[in-house]
């Protein structure tokens, strides 16, 4: 079965730090990759998504993310990071091959210290 | 605001009792899906509806089932609860099936004691 893995359960970081958050699927076929962000108290809200062309996509927010088909990577970077970034991070991975589900991995806690 | 709307936002049931949960899409949208958010875990899939009819299913038992209206809105309902059933339940919509980037909802967060 498919599955997605975020290595870093919990990172903490000092602003105008920089962060990668590494994110890693098992499927090895056609992928539709994205990356939501879950800040307190509030719903999952999409930050950039990966469907073809250029392996590196910017989003919202000065995020940008580099799928690595190779590595079956899609991580999640942003050079310097402020204390509003303070959230919770899910990458999720379509098989977009006729399958509607997303399968997320377990996420990221990002907390950035002031 | 998401634009994806789930009442109630939180619930308190006893194991063994049936819940409704219910899901109305952003503007436009007129697919739904479900998602089953544990404490500490990632989303997961139960199933999606289009067209009033559920599409694609994930590995959830019998007793979780749901609905689809006339105006794309959605019920979750889940019969004789277990104690593993409490999560946070989370509702996405999009357009016509597209895998293209779903919105979420805040979610209910069903407690079972």
């Amino acid at each position: 079965a498919q599955s997605v893995s975020q290595h870093n359960h919990h990172v903490i970081l000092s602003e105008a730090a920089s962060l990668e958050l590494g994110c890693n699927y098992s499927y090895g076929g056609t992928v539709n990759l994205f990356w939501y962000v879950q800040y307190p108290g509030q719903h999952l809200q999409l930050l950039l998504k990966y469907f073809s062309g250029d392996p590196l996509v910017k989003g919202i927010k000065g995020f940008e993310a580099e799928f690595i088909k190779s590595k079956f990577s899609f991580n999640l970077r942003k050079p310097s990071v402020q204390w509003s970034d303070t959230a919770e991070y899910f990458c999720a991975v379509n098989e977009g091959s006729g399958t509607y589900k997303y399968i997320f991995g377990t996420g990221t806690r990002l907390k950035v210290l002031a | 605001d998401a634009g994806v709307t789930q009442s109630p936002t939180h619930l308190i049931k006893t194991r063994g009792q049936q819940v409704t949960l219910r899901c109305s899409p952003k503007s436009g949208h007129d697919t739904v899906s479900w998602y089953q958010q544990a404490l500490g875990q990632g989303p997961q899939f139960i199933f999606q509806y289009y067209e009033e009819e559920e599409r694609q299913r994930g590995n959830f038992p019998d007793r979780f089932s749901g609905h689809q209206f006339p105006n794309y809105s959605s019920e979750l309902n889940v019969n004789a609860l277990l104690l593993g059933d409490s999560a946070l339940y989370l509702c996405a919509s999009t357009l016509l099936q597209g895998a293209r980037g779903y919105t979420f909802g805040s979610g209910t967060r069903l407690t079972v004691v």
